[in-house]
């Protein structure tokens, strides 16, 4: 079976840009989280959605960054503008509900 | 919010020790994650275990949810042990599945 997909898996940009990082959850799981790793602050929670609904959306770090999960097999995640401490890697990750979660690969993003 | 702490920091040893990780949450959990991250950063499940003991192979994990700890025990340890180690936490809340809470990590060298 195939895990959680993260596309691209690395990404590099200049300040300003639109970024946008891509999501494919486990098939059957009704729930996506989406994580930030740092050196700085470890790992965090940004958001979350329980059967395509966005939950709780306040470790999303100011307005610049915006979720969509627009069906059951695709999410999104968008920052416009980026700046260079956006710079971190960025899981996805699926479980059903209240169950363990299964983590993608990561996209390493560097913005300049 | 809740607190994660995990311990030792850094953990140096040579092929073939055994070694114990623990991990201490600051309130009640509905569950509990154990996952290492391999060199290439990728975040790999090893127990999900909210309570009891579980075992797989050379690794083995305990929870006593109770007094808001767990462990993970590694055996015979090989250098593809190598990585860091994480506890991750679901807090309490009302219904539905919740972002995980991640502790800072254990960093574990196996030399051979």
């Amino acid at each position: 079976d195939a895990g959680v997909i993260q596309s691209p898996r690395h990404e590099v940009t200049e300040m300003g840009q639109e970024v946008t990082l891509r999501c494919k959850p486990i098939s059957g799981h009704n729930s996506l989280f989406w994580y930030r790793q740092t050196m700085m602050r470890g790992l965090e929670l940004l958001i979350y959605f329980n059967n395509n609904v966005p939950i709780d959306d306040s470790g999303m770090p100011e307005d610049r960054f915006s979720a969509k999960m627009p069906n059951a097999s695709f999410s999104t995640l968008k920052i416009q503008p980026s700046e260079p401490r956006d710079s971190a890697v960025y899981f996805c990750a699926s479980s059903l509900v209240g169950f363990e979660q299964f983590f993608g690969p990561g996209t390493r993003l560097t913005v300049l | 919010g809740i607190q994660v702490e995990q311990s030792p920091p850094d953990l140096i040893l040579q092929e073939g020790a055994n070694s114990t990780l623990r991990c201490n949450f600051s309130d009640s959990v509905n569950n509990l994650q154990w996952f290492h991250q391999n060199p290439w950063g990728q975040l790999i499940n090893l127990f999900y275990i909210p309570s009891g003991t579980k075992q797989n192979g050379r690794l083995s994990a305990t929870t006593v949810a109770t007094e808001r700890y767990s462990l993970l025990y590694i055996s015979s340890s090989q250098t593809t042990d190598s990585g860091v180690y994480f506890c991750a936490v679901w807090p309490p809340r009302g219904g539905g599945a919740d972002g995980l809470t991640f502790g800072k990590g254990t960093h574990l060298i196996i030399q051979p």
